[in-house]
């Protein structure tokens, strides 16, 4: 059973850096891009990073580059996501996700979804 | 940016009626384009993709046509569990990825 397990989300200050974790499990980890999605409160799915799965390949929403980095451990089956520079416009749930597939097109249409971690930042 | 419009915002229907549900692309995808559905508190569930090819264990009441600019998920008969908000999503050009803005699909 593919099970997605994120972690890392809490209370920061504006400025501050958070690393969030998701810990994957029921699937050959290192064959599939991991993505990064999150959700502000009460509002849509925005896309924020993917990575390829070697590890090669990142890419980034434009409201989150060179302040965010996604990175993964294939042996530890783990994605992370380091957030620096945190902004109030960084609250949000913030979801792991597996692609069906492994191309281009399936590498990003999302059948497994981790429950979330919660970002705030606040002072 | 492939910018992605959902319309309406809200859908009020009864149960067991028929919902049909719109997603607009700025420039042509394809057929490169999923379905989720979000109940609150919940994840968000692959219902569509590739425009029309239901995921894994997703109810043949749910369907999703078009190509191109314009599409339609279509949920035949509405049951409970159905009411919940859907949004779009394309793949096709990429990054960044885009999803549409969402319908909620609320009990008239």
């Amino acid at each position: 059973e593919v099970q997605l397990l994120e972690s890392g989300g809490r209370l920061a200050q504006p400025g501050g850096s958070l690393r969030l974790s998701c810990a994957a499990s029921g699937f050959s980890f290192s064959t599939y891009a991991m993505t990064w999605v999150r959700q502000a409160p009460g509002k849509g799915l925005e896309w924020v990073s993917t990575i390829s799965g070697g590890g090669v390949g990142t890419y980034y929403a434009d409201s989150v580059k060179g302040r965010f980095s996604i990175s993964r451990d294939n042996p530890k089956n783990t994605l992370y996501l380091q957030m620096n520079s945190l902004r109030a416009e960084d609250t949000a749930v913030y979801y792991c996700a597996k692609g069906i597939g492994s191309d281009y097109y399936y590498s990003v249409t999302f059948d497994y979804w981790g429950q979330g971690t919660l970002v705030t930042v606040s002072s | 940016e492939i910018v992605m419009t959902q319309s309406p915002a809200t859908l009020s229907v009864s149960p067991g009626e028929r919902a049909t549900l719109s997603c607009r692309a700025s420039q042509s995808i394809s057929s490169n384009l999923a379905w989720y559905q979000q109940k609150p508190g919940q994840t968000p569930r692959l219902l569509i993709y590739g425009a029309s090819t239901r995921a894994t264990g997703i109810p043949a009441r749910f369907s999703g046509s078009g190509s191109g600019t314009e599409f339609t998920l279509t949920i035949s008969s509405l049951q409970s569990e159905d009411f919940a908000v859907y949004y779009c999503q394309q793949y096709n050009n990429w990054p960044p990825l885009t999803f549409g803005g969402g319908t909620k699909v609320e009990i008239k």
